[in-house]
């Protein structure tokens, strides 16, 4: 079936250091990957997206590159900043459905 | 301008009782689904509805539950006879498109406790 698969967490790190959280899918066909955040008391929203291989999607410093040979979709920023705690979700959509399937969540604490 | 609304925001209901969760999403938005999130389970997919139907309502979790849209815009889900393991919040979305790559943007969620 059509899985995504997170790290871990909680993940802790100071301010200005470099985060990556892992993501990868099981997945037939092509499917569309994302990366939602869900801030402290506030809904979902997107954080950013690729609809095909080799795509990177970027957003408010965060990047995340669509490798098919890996099934990843891994997050990076390079400078995280305390305004970045949050719970990440990396999901999928593929051909077929509109749903969104999405990982178990991974939530980041950064501290000053 | 207006985004995805529910209500309401927290419910509170005896295990047993009848409850229906309102979901009104973006003006003009075709497509509209439900979520679950909860502790155990993640966010799990529920129904999505295109228009006034529901193509696909392979994550409803008995007949428990039902959903229904009208007029093409708000949509109730209703669950019978709550049960504890009910108890989630409810997440509503919708999009423009039909293209499954298209952003769904997101309710704040009702808050469901079944004690």
């Amino acid at each position: 079936g059509n899985s995504v698969t997170q790290m871990e967490g909680p993940v802790t790190l100071s301010e200005e250091a470099f985060l990556t959280i892992n993501c990868t899918y099981t997945a037939t066909g092509y499917p569309s990957l994302f990366w939602y955040v869900q801030y402290p008391g506030e809904g979902l929203q997107l954080l950013l997206k690729a609809t095909k291989a080799d795509d990177k999607g970027s957003n408010k410093g965060f990047e995340a590159t669509y490798r098919k040979e890996t099934t990843s979709f891994h997050l990076e920023k390079g400078s995280v900043q305390v305004s970045d705690s949050a719970v990440y979700f990396c999901a999928l959509t593929y051909q077929g459905a509109q749903k969104l399937v999405f990982g178990q969540g991974t939530r980041l604490t950064i501290n000053p | 301008g207006a985004g995805v609304s529910q209500s309401p925001s927290n419910k509170v209901t005896e295990k047993g009782k009848d409850v229906e969760l309102r979901c009104d999403p973006i003006s003009g938005h075709t497509a509209l689904y439900w979520y679950r999130q909860s502790l155990g389970q993640g966010l799990e997919f529920l129904i999505y509805f295109q228009g006034n139907s529901a193509p696909d309502k392979s994550g409803l979790p008995s007949d428990r539950f039902s959903a229904e849209r009208t007029g093409g815009s708000v949509s109730t889900l209703t669950i019978q006879r709550t049960q504890q393991e009910d108890s989630a919040v409810y997440l509503c979305a919708s999009s423009g498109d039909r293209d499954p790559s298209y952003e769904q943007y997101f309710g704040p969620g009702t808050r469901l406790t079944v004690t």
